[in-house]
């Protein structure tokens, strides 16, 4: 899988909105960008995930540059829940099987004051 | 949503002993599960991969007679540290995916297991 890369802390305001950047430049075209991230001392969660397209759900936004050399998860209005560590993870099409699992990187771990 | 549960959360064993960890799929069949393992401030790492019905496949670097891995249905596996020691002493978490009703694109992770080995 190719690589990502994300600064290793921010910070935000509650209520305000965050952006988190991911840069992988070596992305292939068949890679999907996951967003997934863990709250203290639970496992991982998923958040949102695309390929070329923006994407919208009900907890973020992902916002993909059009050369698909980056892209940033956007929280619209940060929580004192959304303190977490964000991980940007690309994954082939191909998911199944023992191809299945994630590799994960350091992360971008997020501070949200009151 | 799916949920994969993990059980026990936090586990506190006496070095020498086995510990057993269960991660269960409850509203999906999953051949496969993946174990991970994260130490403090770090990222979550690898160990091996849970295969229904036959052997799992360990990471580089993972002792597979140390942690044994049963995976005898399709939405059980677990996980055994055997003769545990305080360098075992971790956060271990379970994932799967739903590959049966087309919702293979996202995984689901379990709560995670915090084993102390005093």
């Amino acid at each position: 899988d190719a690589k990502t890369t994300q600064p290793n802390s921010m910070e935000s305001n509650e209520e305000e909105p965050v952006h988190l950047p991911c840069n992988h430049s070596t992305i292939s075209g068949t890679d999907y960008i996951h967003w997934y991230r863990q709250l203290p001392s639970q496992g991982p969660e998923y958040v949102i995930h695309g390929l070329t397209s923006n994407v919208n759900n009900r907890m973020a936004s992902l916002a993909i540059a059009e050369d698909r050399k980056s892209s940033t998860l956007i929280l619209h209005r940060a929580t004192l829940r959304d303190a977490a560590v964000y991980y940007c993870i690309l994954r082939d099409v191909w998911y199944g099987g023992s191809q299945g699992n994630l590799i994960f990187g350091k992360g971008t771990k997020l501070s949200v004051k009151p | 949503g799916a949920v994969v549960s993990q059980h026990p959360s936090r586990v506190i064993c006496k070095s020498g002993t086995s510990v057993k960890i269960e991660c269960r799929s409850l509203d999906f069949q999953a051949t496969t599960m993946f174990w991970y393992r994260q130490f403090p401030k770090q990222s979550l790492m690898l160990m091996a991969t849970s295969n229904e019905g036959s052997k799992a496949t360990y990471e580089q670097g993972v002792e597979k007679d140390k942690f044994l891995i049963n995976h005898a249905s399709l939405t059980l596996s677990t996980l055994t540290v055997t003769s545990a020691h305080p360098e075992d002493s971790s956060f271990y978490i379970c994932s799967a995916r739903d590959e049966y009703t087309g919702k293979g694109t996202e995984a689901f992770f379990g709560q995670g297991t915090r084993l102390t080995v005093v």
